[in-house]
Formats: C-alpha cells, sequence, structure tokens
C-alpha cells in the first residue's frame, strides 16, 4: 500500500525568500514521485517527476526536489519564491497498474506569498 | 494544441436527477481518469479506463458511472445514488503506467 503525507497544510513566506515542502511517502513499490500544483479552480499541472534517475529533479518555475530514500522523502524547494508561486501543491505517489497508473495524493500544502 | 477538456465548468443538480460531466482528450492516451476533489483534501480516484470498452472502479465508485466508447472521451455520470455529489471533478489521462497523468481544468457540480 502507498500512503503520502505532506507535513504542513500552509506556508506563508515572503517574496523572495527560500520556498521547503515537505512530503514523506510510504511505497511497497520502488515509486514514481511527482509535484503537482494547482491554482484556484483549476486542474492540476506537472511540476515535476522521479523516475528512479537522478535523486536531484528540476521541475517547472525553478522548482526542484530530491528523492532520499532513507528518509522516504521527496521534499520540494525554490531558492526565491514569487507571488505567482502561491497555490496549493500536492506531492504524489504513483503505481503501474497494467497500462494505467494509480495516484496517491498527500493532502495539499497551501503556499502564501507575501509582498 | 493538445490538451483535455472538461465541461460544462459549473454544475447544478436537482435532487433525484442523473448529471454527466464530459471529458474529452486530443492526446492519443489510452489511460483516462475521473478523481473528485473536496475542500482540505487530495483527490480521490472513481473510475478509470485503460483502453476503450474497458474501465474499473476506483476507491470512490458508489453513485458514480462511466463509459468509454471512444479513445479520447470519457464521460462521467453522477447518479441520484450519490448522495453527496457537491466536489470538484477532475478528469486525467496517460499515455502509458510510467508517464505521468495530464489533468482537465475541472468541473464544479453544486446541488440546487
Amino acid at each position: 500500500a502507498q500512503s503520502v503525507t505532506q507535513l504542513d497544510s500552509h506556508v506563508s513566506v515572503s517574496e523572495g525568500t527560500p520556498v521547503l515542502l515537505r512530503c514523506n511517502y510510504s511505497s511497497s513499490y520502488s515509486p514514481s514521485l511527482f509535484w503537482y500544483v494547482q491554482h484556484p479552480n483549476k486542474g492540476l499541472q506537472l511540476l515535476l517527476k522521479y523516475t528512479s534517475a537522478a535523486t536531484l529533479v528540476k521541475g517547472i518555475n525553478g522548482f526542484e526536489a530530491e528523492f532520499k530514500k532513507s528518509e522516504t522523502s521527496f521534499h520540494l524547494t525554490k531558492p526565491s519564491a514569487h507571488m505567482s508561486d502561491a497555490a496549493e501543491y500536492f506531492c504524489v505517489v504513483s503505481v503501474p497498474t497494467g497500462t494505467a497508473s494509480k495516484l496517491t495524493f498527500g493532502t495539499g500544502t497551501r503556499l502564501q506569498v507575501t509582498l | 494544441d493538445g490538451g483535455i477538456t472538461q465541461s460544462p465548468k459549473y454544475l447544478f443538480r436537482k435532487e433525484g436527477q442523473n448529471v454527466t460531466l464530459s471529458c474529452e482528450q486530443n492526446l492519443n492516451h489510452d489511460a483516462m481518469y475521473w478523481y473528485r476533489q473536496d475542500p482540505g483534501q487530495g483527490l480521490r480516484l472513481i473510475y478509470y479506463s485503460q483502453i476503450v470498452n474497458d474501465f474499473q472502479k476506483g476507491d470512490i465508485a458508489e453513485g458514480y458511472s462511466v463509459s468509454r466508447e471512444k479513445k479520447e472521451s470519457f464521460p462521467l455520470t453522477v447518479t441520484s445514488a450519490q448522495k453527496n455529489p457537491t466536489a470538484f471533478y477532475l478528469c486525467a489521462s496517460s499515455q502509458n503506467s510510467n508517464q505521468p497523468q495530464h489533468f482537465g481544468d475541472g468541473t464544479r457540480l453544486s446541488i440546487l
């Protein structure tokens, strides 16, 4: 069975300061891991994905995440927050099922960016 | 421009009424999915389909039905048996089991 724990439901940062969104996972398989972002009343947009290649994954809009197997963590970071980064972020574990995939979502972290 | 189109964006249902949410993709993806999102929660899987004329129940299939008659279309019907249908519904698709899922912009369903 898979599970995802996002350790903070809400994070607030000032514009220009670093962002850290924390995620721990549990999986019976060697997982694929994703971070998605959701703006209000919108669908989910893929930020980045880890699929057992490099442990440091670079994504869109300056975000990156590091896969740490020993800590079962996949934290999302960005060196400098921008106002447009304010949104809900989801950490997701994916396992294959036939030709499809089954996703397990964390409960989300709402990122607030202040001036 | 390839993507997933969900319609309508907002939908209202009367008590005892069935409603159908549309999902169309032009990404040529084999697999399609329906999720439900409630405030403060992650997404929960309702149904998914790996190929045409095939679909499987997800974690919360009760009160919902789907069909997959064409590769590009995967409509979801919310039946009167679904007692708490108010939610944000998201459709997704994927090329195969190793590729990420791509999401539409969702349909918000409310009860009158």
